[in-house]
């Protein structure tokens, strides 16, 4: 299995643009989370779904932020409008049946001038 | 609301010393404890996982304990090596996630460890 993709893996945009970041779970797994990762703040979970249904989005910032999971193999995170306090590391992760046993992508590293 | 915290931020110290990573958790009331590896550039990877139920669990050089009572998790590397250098997260998860409600781990800050050749 190739494990957790995220796409793009650096994203650079100016203030105001929409960025949309992606993420395929592993196959058969039926929890996805997003998490934002900084130095100030550490790790983060913005959202996470169960069999494509949102379960807790208490952690997204803000309306500028959403997260859809159209189908068990795709979920994206948007902004819109990015701002320069949106840049850090956002992180996708996956899990079968018991969501304490989640597995990483390899993370979208956002930067926004 | 659960506050995880990792003392030292940063920690140095020469190829094959034994060596101590600490985590300390605010809310006792937890039923498991998660150690992960982050390397840079790349996504977390679960290393062990303590039930509330154990002490230790092991796996290679790598030794997690638990003390639900003071809040506190060690992770002990023994007969460190220069591919153990990464940043080491512990995490604890709040909620039940086999009830109704909702469920997430919340994660320390991470100590980075360097082993020096």
């Amino acid at each position: 299995d190739a494990g957790v993709i995220q796409s793009p893996r650096h994203e650079v945009t100016e203030m105001g643009q929409e960025v949309t970041l992606r993420c395929k779970p592993i196959s058969g797994h039926d929890y996805l989370f997003w998490y934002r990762q900084t130095m100030m703040r550490g790790l983060e979970l913005l959202i996470y779904f169960n069999n494509n249904v949102p379960i807790d989005d208490s952690g997204m910032p803000e309306d500028r932020f959403s997260a859809k999971m159209p189908n068990a193999s795709f979920s994206t995170l948007k902004i819109q409008p990015s701002e320069p306090r949106d840049s850090a590391v956002y992180f996708c992760a996956s899990s079968f049946t018991r969501p304490d046993t989640q597995y990483f992508g390899p993370g979208t590293r956002l930067t926004v001038l | 609301k659960q506050e995880v915290t990792q003392i030292p931020a940063a920690l140095s110290v020469p190829e094959g010393e034994n060596l101590v990573l600490n985590c300390s958790f605010t809310d006792s009331a937890i039923y498991n404890l998660q150690w992960f590896r982050q390397d840079p550039g790349k996504g977390l990877t679960s290393l062990l996982l303590i039930q509330s139920s154990q002490r230790e669990q092991t796996s290679g050089r790598l030794n997690a304990s638990l003390d639900k009572s003071s809040g506190r998790s060690t992770l002990y590397i023994a007969a460190s090596q220069p591919g153990d250098s990464a940043t080491y997260l512990c995490a604890v998860p709040q909620g039940q996630y086999s009830g109704a409600g909702s469920y997430q781990l919340t994660f320390g800050k991470g100590t980075k460890l360097s082993v020096i050749p």
